[in-house]
């Protein structure tokens, strides 16, 4: 049983620059979840996705948005790239019977240059 | 004040003692907390997590509430080198949903 996975392993981009991150949940799972984790901090709730839809949303400004596709995978895109926009993305995804727990992916390292 | 705080370390500890992780939190509304567990340039792997008060025991592992204190720990029994990584206390934001508010973790190095 395949668990979260996400694409690229690592990115480098240059300010100004668009990204776009991928994530696949692990099967059986239909919320997905994206964090961002800077050097030495945990990791910062940027938004959730169930049933196609944003539901929650963290204190990110609009250049992050995202999107959910029928099978359930997730994008996270990030525009206009600011050197502080560089951390590890992380995605997770949860059960609709147990919501309280979610299980994170690898992450995509993101360097803005 | 910081949503959920934990001292940043190193906690520095010998082969076969038992490693002290606390957290505090400040939504005395909160009714789910976690523990996860993240080896250097890794993603957040989940130890333990815990509703109600008192103590969850799980192997090594133990977590502790005190809700009336607003305080969550973790007591890692016979602690191994393998044990060495960044432990982040997380708690499950209130008004629905499972957003995670997590610390900044505490690094716990383990030494033989």
């Amino acid at each position: 049983d395949a668990g979260v996975t996400q694409s690229p392993t690592h990115l480098i981009k240059t300010r100004g620059q668009q990204v776009t991150l991928r994530c696949s949940p692990k099967s059986g799972h239909d919320t997905v979840s994206w964090y961002q984790q800077a050097l030495g901090q945990g990791p910062q709730f940027i938004f959730q996705y169930y049933e196609e839809e944003e539901r929650q949303r963290g204190n990110f400004p609009d250049r992050f948005s995202g999107h959910q596709f029928p099978n359930y995978s997730s994008e996270l895109n990030v525009n206009a790239l600011l050197l502080g926009d560089s951390a590890l993305y992380l995605c997770a995804s949860s059960t609709p019977d147990s919501i309280d727990t979610q299980y994170f992916g690898p992450g995509t390292r993101l360097t803005v240059l | 004040q910081k949503e959920v705080e934990q001292n940043s370390g190193p906690l520095s500890v010998p082969e076969g003692a038992i490693a002290s992780l606390n957290c505090t939190y400040s939504d005395r509304g909160s009714q789910s907390f976690f523990w996860y567990r993240q080896y250097s340039g890794k993603s957040p792997e989940l130890i333990m997590f815990i509703y109600s008060n008192g103590d969850k025991e799980d192997g090594r592992f133990t977590a502790q509430l005190n809700k009336a204190s607003q305080y969550v720990s973790l007591l890692i029994r016979d602690s191994q080198p393998s044990d060495s990584a960044t432990y982040l206390c997380a708690v499950k934001g209130t008004g629905g949903y499972n957003k995670l508010i997590f610390g900044a973790g505490t690094r716990l190095a383990v030494h033989p």
